[in-house]
């Protein structure tokens, strides 16, 4: 199975900073690797697919980029709704394996 | 609009059963694999299974191999997951949640909650 590690768990940030989040995984999966916002209470939210295309619908404040086994996710300027968890997903075999998620908290 | 709706969850004790349903609407349901993804309270997302369109192919999560079974009816718009001997460690919220190309879930349902407990 491929393990998907994500970095930080946590962090805490203000209105307006970059964000950036990293995923690695286990062995080489290319560039199957998909986002998700997660927020409390409520499914989780596709933002990113094949390691750096836009979900529809998700603002350009977000990309992602990477390829093999590191990954990253980039809000470029966090806003308010911004503030959720985020996981990382690889596609690359079954079974589809998940990072353990990045609170990102308000400073 | 695409729809997912989870339905069956509850209390059951170890060993027990239960049988988890979600209805869809506003697309094509036999055009997509779908899957169950499954949220331990307080912790992370893990996939639990998947189905082929035509229902004819299954895959599973190492841990409920042998004691859950995923099924469709095409039919009737309905994805279905059938847990038996519940473990403690089922206990978690269930998602339903249909494939994209390339195996991301674009579209989830609002969840189950499958509580196991003596």
């Amino acid at each position: 199975d491929i393990q998907m590690s994500q970095s930080p768990s946590s962090l805490s940030a203000s209105v307006g900073d970059r964000v950036t989040i990293t995923c690695r995984a286990s062995q080489s999966i290319g560039v199957a690797l998909g986002w998700y916002q997660q927020k409390p209470g409520k499914a989780p939210n596709l933002l990113i697919y094949a390691a750096s295309s836009l979900q529809s619908g998700v603002p350009s404040r977000f990309s992602g980029s990477g390829s093999g086994t590191d990954f990253t996710l980039t809000v470029s300027s966090l806003q308010a709704e911004d503030f959720a968890t985020y996981y990382c997903q690889q596609t690359y075999s079954t079974p589809l394996t998940f990072g353990g998620g990045t609170k990102v908290e308000i400073k | 609009e695409v729809q997912l709706v989870e339905s069956g969850g509850g209390l059951v004790q170890p060993g027990g059963s239960l049988r988890l349903s979600c209805a869809v609407s506003g697309f094509t349901f036999s055009d997509y694999w779908m899957s169950w993804v499954r949220q331990a309270p307080g912790k992370g997302l893990e996939w639990v299974a998947k189905i082929k369109p035509d229902g004819r192919d299954t895959y599973y999560v190492d841990s409920v191999k042998g004691r859950f079974t995923i099924s469709r009816d095409n039919a009737k718009n309905s994805l279905s997951l059938q847990t038996n001997s519940l473990r403690t460690e089922d206990t978690a919220v269930y998602f339903c949640a249909r494939e994209e190309i390339g195996s991301y879930f674009g579209y989830w349902g609002q969840g189950a909650l499958v509580a196991v407990s003596s």
